[in-house]
């Protein structure tokens, strides 16, 4: 069976610092798929990043930077020099990728707080 | 403009009623779902279609009915509406499902309280 796990609940920073967001999935399938989506206060999902398990490179986007271990079923995110922008829900997902009814289970979400 | 659009955005209605939210993607996607968000944020899968036909169709009461009337829209029904409806429910789109795992783009949300 599949399984994300966001171990970290909450977290509060203060603005300017840096935070990782962590996620460890298990699954069985060789191939399949990581994603992170954002919810900000205002509700919707804002999708962020996707990644296949043949691609462990790290991937870096402005602020934000992802680095993702297979070793250690791990694909961690991280924002530099946090903006209170970033308080937001912040959700890991994974999906296997060879059949139709692969769906997209969800980590149940970590809520980032960026103190001023 | 919008790419996955849902309305309405807020739905309050009373225990026992039916009722409809609606679906639509411009972005010429084949997939389409609907998700549960319950209040500790909780994110489930409920239905997912392609092309209008049913994929996924997860443990959910059968009070609950998707309708696909084309591959841009995907209503939900609900009937006989319960206090444990209340949730937000999240429609989005992916140009395919399953295989490939296509990003999957969400709408905006509806926010059903069931009073």
């Amino acid at each position: 069976a599949q399984k994300v796990t966001q171990a970290q609940t909450e977290i509060s920073v203060v603005e300017k610092e840096d935070v990782t967001l962590d996620c460890v999935y298990e699954t069985r399938d060789t191939t399949y798929y990581l994603f992170w989506y954002k919810q900000p206060p205002s509700g919707e999902l804002v999708f962020l990043i996707r990644r296949n398990s043949f691609d462990e490179q790290n991937e870096i986007s402005g602020r934000y930077s992802w680095n993702f271990q297979k070793s250690t079923s791990s694909f961690n995110f991280t924002i530099t020099a946090s903006q209170v922008v970033d308080s937001a829900v912040y959700f890991c997902a994974l999906s296997g990728g060879v059949n139709r009814d692969d769906k997209i289970i969800f980590g149940k979400g970590t809520r980032l707080h960026i103190l001023p | 403009d919008t790419a996955v659009s849902q309305t309405p955005k807020y739905l309050v209605t009373q225990m026992g009623n039916d009722k409809s939210i609606k679906c639509e993607q411009n972005l010429g996607h084949d997939t389409m779902y609907w998700y549960k968000q319950d209040s500790k944020k909780f994110l489930k899968i409920m239905f997912s279609y392609n092309n209008k036909e049913l994929i996924i169709n997860e443990t959910v009461p059968n009070r609950f009915s998707p309708k696909s009337p084309d591959k841009a829209h995907l209503n939900l029904h609900i009937n006989s509406l319960e206090l444990g409806d209340s949730a937000v429910y999240f429609c989005a789109s992916s140009q395919e499902g399953g295989v490939l795992a296509d990003t999957q783009y969400f709408g905006p949300g509806t926010r059903l309280t069931v009073l």
